[in-house]
């Protein structure tokens, strides 16, 4: 079974640019979860799509959005772009939402704001 | 808020033992365990729930203090493929419309 995919891997912008990322999860998982990752936060959450719908959003601003389409596949789109928006981003599926399902991750879109 | 992971980094040497910490300061129902390995993706190695039900690879253990709001993660005996980081989750709700929020991680080198 294929593994989480997520496009592009790399990504040079500059700041205030907007940019769209994409992630295509294991087959059959019906749950994406998108996370910020940075040396001095960890893994941060910015928001998980089940069957179309954000269930929930971490602690961003708006400036970070999301959608999910009917396949399952998601995307997120950071506009208006800031130095401090450079960071790994990472997508993980699951089987369903709740908090007894294991979450694959992809490997990431390491994205670099100049 | 997010848990805090102790210790920040640990280095082994081969076939020694290592207790990783995750302790939070609100009721927790779950606990997720995730190892990451320089360059690549986090990979999931355990789910502790409250009530004691637990859910991952046989090889690894862990526990869940459901009153301290505290998880462990114990790795025996440990081989050079254990090295990377370590990342529990937490998350409070037990439904499905949840979030989990993740420490900052604990780096194990493990060393011949």
């Amino acid at each position: 079974k294929a593994g989480v995919t997520q496009t592009p891997r790399y990504l040079i912008k500059t700041r205030g640019q907007q940019v769209t990322l994409s992630c295509s999860p294991i087959s059959g998982h019906r749950s994406v979860s998108w996370y910020q990752q940075t040396p001095g936060q960890g893994l941060q959450f910015l928001f998980e799509y089940f069957s179309e719908t954000q269930r929930n959003k971490g602690n961003f601003p708006g400036r970070f959005s999301g959608r999910q389409f009917s396949n399952s596949r998601s995307e997120m789109n950071v506009s208006t772009l800031e130095l401090g928006d450079s960071a790994l981003y990472l997508c993980a599926s699951s089987l369903a939402a709740g908090p007894t399902y294991e979450q694959y991750f992809g490997p990431g879109t390491r994205l670099t704001v100049t | 808020q997010q848990p805090v992971q102790s210790p920040q980094a640990v280095i082994l040497r081969e076939g020694e033992d290592a207790v990783i910490n995750c302790s939070s300061s609100k009721a927790l129902y779950s606990v997720h365990w995730y190892r990451q390995k320089h360059g690549e993706a986090p990979v999931f190695l355990m789910i502790l729930l409250k009530g004691g039900e637990q859910k991952g690879h046989e090889k690894i253990s862990a526990s869940f203090n459901e009153k301290k709001q505290q998880s462990s993660l114990y790795l025996t005996a440990s081989q050079l493929s254990y090295s990377g980081t370590y990342f529990c989750g937490t998350e409070g709700s037990g439904g499905s419309n949840y979030k989990l929020t993740f420490g900052k991680g604990t780096l194990l080198t493990v060393n011949p």
